[in-house]
């Protein structure tokens, strides 16, 4: 199995709403991100789980959550968020950090749009 | 600190045709270099990585690059293209740490 999956594939949600983005992975990657993508642009890291424990945060606004419960699972839990957060959100893991040729395995990604 | 450049942010060609879409990269020191493709909403697949040895790369669906140091670039390319490959492509590298760095994507748009 090589597949990143996430869940769900749409969110549409009003500025006051909380709700979570999960992203699911069974090849054994120790090491799993997310990304925030823009029309037309490339991905923007955000955060960094390395064996459950986050190890990059890109100065993400507190808006935005991650939680990372088992090596398999990364939830990102929004809260509060503004119409310039609406994005294509994309889940990526690989084996580990421990290796610059470790390649990223994407996932479809959830498309936000915040009203 | 390292770049990646796509010099084309859009390539429009004829189905059949050969497509070559450019990639530089900057830097003083070795480097990993990947392609990945992205098929209108969905996420991002690999296509082929550089990692050492060979400096002409196949990748999936017949696609290749070459790595070429002295001009510190990594150009994809494919002899004949279908309308199936119309999608976005970025180049991206890593050096040092494990964080790619991703070009600003180009744009295939295959024609019938």
């Amino acid at each position: 199995d090589t597949e990143v999956t996430q869940t769900p594939k749409h969110l549409v949600m009003g500025m006051t709403n909380k709700k979570s983005l999960k992203c699911e992975q069974h090849m054994g990657h120790r090491a799993m991100y997310w990304y925030k993508q823009k029309a037309k642009k490339p991905p923007e890291l955000m955060f960094v789980y390395s064996y459950e424990k986050l190890s990059i945060n890109e100065s993400v606004p507190s808006r935005f959550s991650p939680e990372c419960p088992n090596s398999s699972l990364l939830n990102l839990h929004l809260h509060a968020l503004q119409p310039e957060d609406s994005a294509l959100y994309l889940c990526a893991s690989s084996q580990d950090t421990s290796a610059s040729y470790n390649e990223q395995f994407f996932g479809p990604g959830t498309r936000l749009t915040v009203l | 600190a390292q770049s990646v450049t796509q010099l084309d942010s859009q390539v429009p060609v004829f189905e059949e045709a050969p497509v070559e879409l450019r990639c530089n990269y900057s830097s003083s020191v070795s480097v990993y270099l990947f392609w990945y493709v992205q098929y209108p909403n969905q996420g991002l697949q690999l296509l082929l990585k550089y990692l050492s040895g060979s400096t002409l790369v196949k990748g999936i669906n017949g696609f290749e690059a070459e790595f070429n140091k002295s001009q510190t670039s990594f150009h994809l390319r494919k002899p004949s293209v279908h309308i199936s490959d119309t999608a976005e492509y970025f180049c991206a590298v890593v050096r040092g740490s494990y964080i790619p760095t991703f070009g600003r994507g180009t744009s295939l748009i295959v024609h019938p």
